[in-house]
């Protein structure tokens, strides 16, 4: 079974922080992809990445960055975080480069709290 | 432009209740997916099924049912008989050409004993 594993289940920053949401996988996936899920709005695509060091924006880039240094790691980076990134963060991977028929598999997220 | 609306934002049914879950989809490709995923409280989500955009058959697999039809760009998912471990947020999604995941909002199910 694919494994995607995010580091922290739960997390409390303060305004201003620099913090770095972590995601594993351990099955050799080109693709990973960060979402954030809010209520009301679902999952909302924030960067993605289809190899190493590859990154393309996703539809609420601002405010965040990422960094795939090795294949089975993609790190998500709030690079001052605000009250407005409080949510849950939900790390994804999936076979296939640019393929479309492929699922996901999810890591359990993390719920970022931000005062 | 490419959406996925789930107009259902919680539904609450009793224990044994036949639920469908609706989900209407917007493509301009003609080569697409479409998913359904389950997340229980736990939070990570699960996958329940993939359909391809050319297969238009139900299908059904225990009691969890999906109907695709393109011609009103709809993939709804019944389960009959729900049970209490059924209670979950649900999401349909969207896979389009360079393999990005769109998702609905989400439906909020909740099974009653």
């Amino acid at each position: 079974d694919v494994k995607v594993t995010q580091s922290s289940r739960y997390l409390v920053k303060r305004t201003g922080e620099k913090v770095f949401l972590e995601c594993v996988q351990d099955m050799d996936h080109e693709n990973m992809f960060w979402y954030r899920q809010d209520p009301g709005l679902g999952l909302r695509l924030i960067y993605f990445s289809y190899d190493v060091k590859m990154k393309e924006k996703g539809d609420i880039p601002e405010g965040y960055s990422v960094s795939r240094e090795k294949k089975e790691r993609f790190s998500l980076i709030l690079e001052s975080a605000s009250t407005n990134q409080t949510s849950m963060y939900l790390c994804a991977s999936s076979l296939g480069r640019r393929s479309s028929n492929y699922g996901y598999t999810f890591g359990s997220g993390t719920r970022l709290t931000v005062v | 432009a490419q959406k996925v609306t789930q107009a259902q934002t919680e539904i609450s049914v009793v224990e044994k209740e036949d639920v469908t879950l609706d989900c209407v989809y917007e493509t301009r490709d003609t080569t697409y997916y479409l998913f359904w995923y389950k997340q229980p409280p736990s939070g990570e989500l699960v996958f329940l099924i993939r359909r391809n955009s050319f297969d238009e058959q139900n299908e059904i697999s225990g009691r969890y049912s999906w109907n695709f039809q393109k011609s009103t760009s709809s993939f709804n998912f019944t389960i009959t008989a729900s049970q209490v471990v059924d209670s979950a947020v649900y999401f349909c999604a969207l896979r389009v050409q360079g393999g990005k995941l769109i998702f609905g909002q989400g439906t909020e199910l909740s099974v009653k004993p």
